[in-house]
């Protein structure tokens, strides 16, 4: 069975502080993906970034940075001198064939 | 148009109704997806569709029905739904997992279902 685990519920930061998603994941699969998406309060979710269990090295993207450690089982989430647009539900998700297993969403709110 | 679309994106509908939930994709995608996503629960996959075949379902009530017509269109027919079921229904699309593995999904902006 496949379960991804966020445990932050809500985090509130204010503009330009650096804020960090924890994203703890479990599967017996060997070869398996991982997800971040975030839903605005518009509703729709937005695919940020897919990282495949073989590929460890972090990466960044403007802002945004990823810390996948296979050893804990964690692909944390670290949003960089945060602004009001960023807040939002982030989702954390592990793949399994079609299926994608999201975790329960961390809401960022962002203040001004 | 670009990206996914659902309509409508607001519906209300008495325990009695038949209603239908509509998603178009226009990225060329040849996966679809059904997702259920509740107050203080994780997103739930409903079915997927891949090059119009369901190849998943996932213990999902016969109350809800989908209907892929083609790679582009995917529909979620209801009736006689429970007062439960008010949700936001989020459809998604991808490619087709390929060998380097499953796609990301892009996801429409959802119907916010209420039952009463």
């Amino acid at each position: 069975a496949q379960k991804v685990t966020q445990a932050q519920t809500e985090i509130s930061v204010v503009e330009k502080e650096d804020v960090t998603l924890d994203c703890v994941y479990e599967t017996r699969d060997t070869t398996y993906y991982l997800f971040w998406y975030k839903q605005p309060p518009s509703g729709e979710l937005v695919f940020l970034i897919r990282r495949n269990s073989f590929d460890e090295q972090n990466e960044i993207s403007g802002r945004y940075s990823w810390n996948f450690q296979k050893s804990t089982s964690s692909f944390n989430f670290t949003i960089t001198a945060s602004q009001v647009v960023d807040s939002a539900v982030y989702f954390c998700a592990l793949s399994g064939d079609y299926k994608l297993s999201f975790g329960a969403g961390t809401t960022v709110t962002v203040r001004a | 148009e670009t990206g996914v679309t659902q309509t409508p994106r607001h519906l209300v509908m008495g325990m009695t109704n038949k209603k239908s939930l509509k998603c178009e994709q226009h990225l060329g995608h040849n996966a679809m997806y059904w997702y259920k996503q509740s107050a203080k629960k994780p997103l739930e996959l409903m079915f997927v569709y891949s090059l119009e075949e369901r190849v998943e379902n996932n213990s999902v009530p016969s109350r809800f029905s989908p209907e892929c017509p083609n790679s582009s269109h995917l529909f979620l027919h209801l009736h006689t739904l429970q007062p439960e079921d008010s949700a936001l229904y989020l459809c998604a699309s991808s490619q087709d997992r390929a060998l380097s593995g499953p796609y990301e999904q892009y996801f429409g902006p959802g119907t916010r279902l209420t039952v009463t």
